[in-house]
C-alpha cells in the first residue's frame, strides 16, 4: 500500500463547478496536510495546509481532513480554466518528513 | 525579494561525469531539501538538512552527494554513480517547526 494515494486522474470538470480532489494516506501519526498545484513543467506551488480534523476554508478553496478516515481533500469552487493543474497531496509526519502522493491531473473544461 | 533560487534550469550531463545543481534562499530558513520528480510520479526526497553542517540521506540518496555550509546554500552533486540521473529536481525550504515547505523552480538535468 502506497503511503499517500491519489486517484491519477484525469479528473474533467466544467467551468464553474465544483472540483473534488481526494487523497488517503496510511501513517496514522500523521501530523499536517498539504496540498500543492503543480503546472506542467513548473514547480510546486503551495495552495492550502490543514492540521486539525474539519474544514478549513481559503478563497475558492476548501481543505477538509478526517483523521479517523485517514482522508483529506481539496474542493474548489467556481472553477477556472486557469486551475487545471496536477494537484499533489503531501503529508508530514510526527519526524516531519514530507510524503508527497503521485498527484491528480485536473483539467476543467470552458 | 524572498525566495528560493535554483541554478541552472537546465542541465546537461555526460557519461562519467559529477554535475552540481545550486540552491540558495534568502528567506533564513533552518531546513532545506532536495527532491526528485519522474515522468507521472510524486516527489521522492534524496537529502534534506534541519541545520547548518548537518544533512541526512531521504529515501534515494544513492548516487548523489550534498553539503551545507551555509544557512543559504544547499547544492546537490549528483555523480556517476547515479545510472538514471534524468529528472527534474526541485530544492525547497521550511522556516519554523511546523510551517510548509516552498520550493523553488527546479533544475531540469538530462544525460548527452
Amino acid at each position: 500500500q502506497k503511503e499517500v494515494e491519489q486517484n491519477s486522474g484525469p479528473l474533467s470538470v466544467p467551468e464553474g463547478a465544483i472540483a473534488s480532489l481526494n487523497c488517503t494516506y496510511s501513517d496514522r501519526g500523521s501530523q499536517s496536510f498539504f496540498w500543492y498545484r503543480q503546472y506542467s513543467g513548473k514547480s510546486p506551488e503551495l495552495i492550502m495546509f490543514i492540521y486539525s480534523n474539519g474544514d478549513k476554508e481559503d478563497g475558492r478553496f476548501t481543505a477538509q481532513l478526517n483523521k479517523a478516515s485517514q482522508y483529506v481533500s481539496l474542493l474548489i469552487r467556481d472553477s477556472q480554466p486557469s486551475d487545471s493543474a496536477t494537484y499533489l497531496c503531501a503529508v508530514r509526519n510526527e519526524n516531519e518528513k514530507l510524503t508527497f502522493g503521485t498527484g491528480t491531473r485536473l483539467t476543467i473544461i470552458p | 525579494d524572498g525566495g528560493i533560487t535554483q541554478s541552472p534550469k537546465y542541465l546537461f550531463r555526460k557519461e562519467g561525469q559529477n554535475v552540481t545543481l545550486s540552491c540558495e534562499q534568502n528567506l533564513n530558513h533552518d531546513a532545506m531539501y532536495w527532491y526528485r520528480q519522474d515522468p507521472g510520479q510524486g516527489l521522492r526526497l534524496i537529502y534534506y538538512s534541519q541545520i547548518v553542517n548537518d544533512f541526512q540521506k531521504g529515501d534515494i540518496a544513492e548516487g548523489y552527494s550534498v553539503s551545507r555550509e551555509k544557512k543559504e546554500s544547499f547544492p546537490l552533486t549528483v555523480t556517476s554513480a547515479q545510472k538514471n540521473p534524468t529528472a527534474f529536481y526541485l530544492c525547497a525550504s521550511k522556516g519554523e517547526l511546523g510551517q510548509p515547505q516552498h520550493f523553488g523552480d527546479g533544475t531540469r538535468l538530462s544525460i548527452l
